[in-house]
This record gives structure tokens, C-alpha cells and sequence, in this order.
């Protein structure tokens, strides 16, 4: 069953911060999240193992509430190249990983 | 370059035509996923190679899909008799068996059947 992202779309100014929320109805084993620019491939960003983790790099981070289901994704002082359309994927321990629909991220200057 | 690479990268074809597009993964890389993404929407799975063994198929692909990745390394994805609806991205993904399951996407092939 596909993850349930939130909020659908946010526009930001550069500098500012945003959260995405990524929830599934079903126990995860993973959660995967990805950035996508308009025409261009899905990239990695970080995944996230069942136990319960928080991961970052740069101003990017996100963590992972095992019991709760779900997955938040920190953007902190945004740049203009955070743009895009977030994913969060979610596997339930085999090899599949079902998409949400995405967040639309616009960072203006 | 040695990311995930696809060809080719979009195809125009007629209702009815058959179309095939291909997949070349990361060289060390043995499992192999083909996703579609319609516009607004996530990669929604199609199917799933472990080396050449098709593992799995989603229910999306009816009969007219058909997937192959002789020898393990690079696949197809074939339509036969396309329609208007199978109009779409056509990604590919490949990951290494025991690394997270970290999937990395070629540049995809963008099908628009007339």
C-alpha cells in the first residue's frame, strides 16, 4: 500500500526550514528518500533502518519512528537547489519499495 | 560515466506498435527494477530481476509487458501493442544485494504513444 506523503506542496524562501512527512498503514523494515528534478532520474538521498534511526547530512536530515510508522524529512536553511519533488519509499522487508506521490519543494530566492 | 543508463531516453510510437527499451545497470549491481511514473505520481514497481531471475511482477504489468535481463546484466522492458494509457517514464533502478537496498535510477525513457 502507498505511503501517504504530506504536505502535497511548499513553497519556501531561501533560508527557511521545511518538514516532510512520509506515514504507511503497514510495519516498515525501511524507509528510502529521493529527490527528483523535473526530467531528471529520482536521487538518493538516505535511507533509514527499522530500530528506530536519525540520519543527516549537510542541512538535510531525517528520522525514523519504527512504532508510529512513519518517516520525517528535515530541509534546514533551504537553498535554492533543494527544489524538486520529494519521495519517501517504504519497504516492508523484502525487496519492493512502494513510493509515495511526492512533495513539490520550491525554494525561491 | 558508470550510473544507470537507459536507452533510449524517449520514444514516440503509434497506438498498436511495439516498443523495447533498455537498461544498463550499475556493473557490480545485481538486482534490477523497472518502475513507471506518470505524471504527478511516484515510481509505482514493475517488476524485479535478482541476476536473471524475474522474481517478481506487478499486477500493472498485464500480458502485453514483458521483461528480460538474459546473462544478468543489462535488461529490456518490451510493450507490445501499446496504448494511450502506457504513455509514461519508463525508470530503471538497480541496487547491490546487501547494501540497504540503496536503489539507483537511470535518467528513465519517456514513452508518449500517439
Amino acid at each position: 500500500q502507498q505511503p501517504v506523503q504530506s504536505p502535497q506542496a511548499v513553497i519556501l524562501r531561501e533560508g527557511e526550514d521545511a518538514v516532510i512527512n512520509c506515514s504507511s498503514s503497514k510495519a516498515l523494515y525501511s524507509v528510502h528518500w529521493y529527490r527528483q528534478k523535473h526530467g531528471e532520474a529520482p536521487i538518493f538521498l538516505m535511507i533509514l533502518l527499522k530500530g528506530g534511526e536519525q540520519k543527516g547530512h549537510d542541512k538535510i536530515s531525517a528520522s525514523f519512528n519504527e512504532k508510529k510508522q512513519q518517516s520525517s524529512l528535515y530541509l534546514t536553511a533551504s537553498q535554492l537547489s533543494y527544489s524538486g519533488t520529494y519521495f519517501c519509499g517504504t519497504n516492508t522487508g523484502g525487496f519492493k519499495t512502494i513510493f509515495g506521490a511526492g512533495t513539490r519543494l520550491f525554494v525561491k530566492a | 560515466d558508470t550510473g544507470v543508463s537507459q536507452d533510449p531516453r524517449h520514444k514516440i510510437t503509434k497506438r498498436g506498435q511495439n516498443v523495447t527499451f533498455r537498461c544498463d545497470p550499475i556493473s557490480e549491481h545485481n538486482r534490477l527494477y523497472w518502475y513507471r511514473q506518470t505524471l504527478g505520481q511516484g515510481p509505482e514497481f514493475l517488476t524485479y530481476f535478482q541476476n536473471e531471475a524475474q522474481l517478481e511482477k506487478s499486477r500493472l504489468l498485464s500480458d502485453r509487458f514483458s521483461a528480460e535481463r538474459p546473462k544478468g546484466s543489462f535488461s529490456t522492458l518490451e510493450i507490445q501493442r501499446t496504448e494511450q494509457g502506457d504513455s509514461a517514464m519508463y525508470l530503471c533502478a538497480s541496487s547491490l544485494q546487501g547494501d540497504q537496498e540503496t536503489q539507483y535510477f537511470g535518467p528513465g525513457t519517456r514513452l508518449l504513444v500517439l
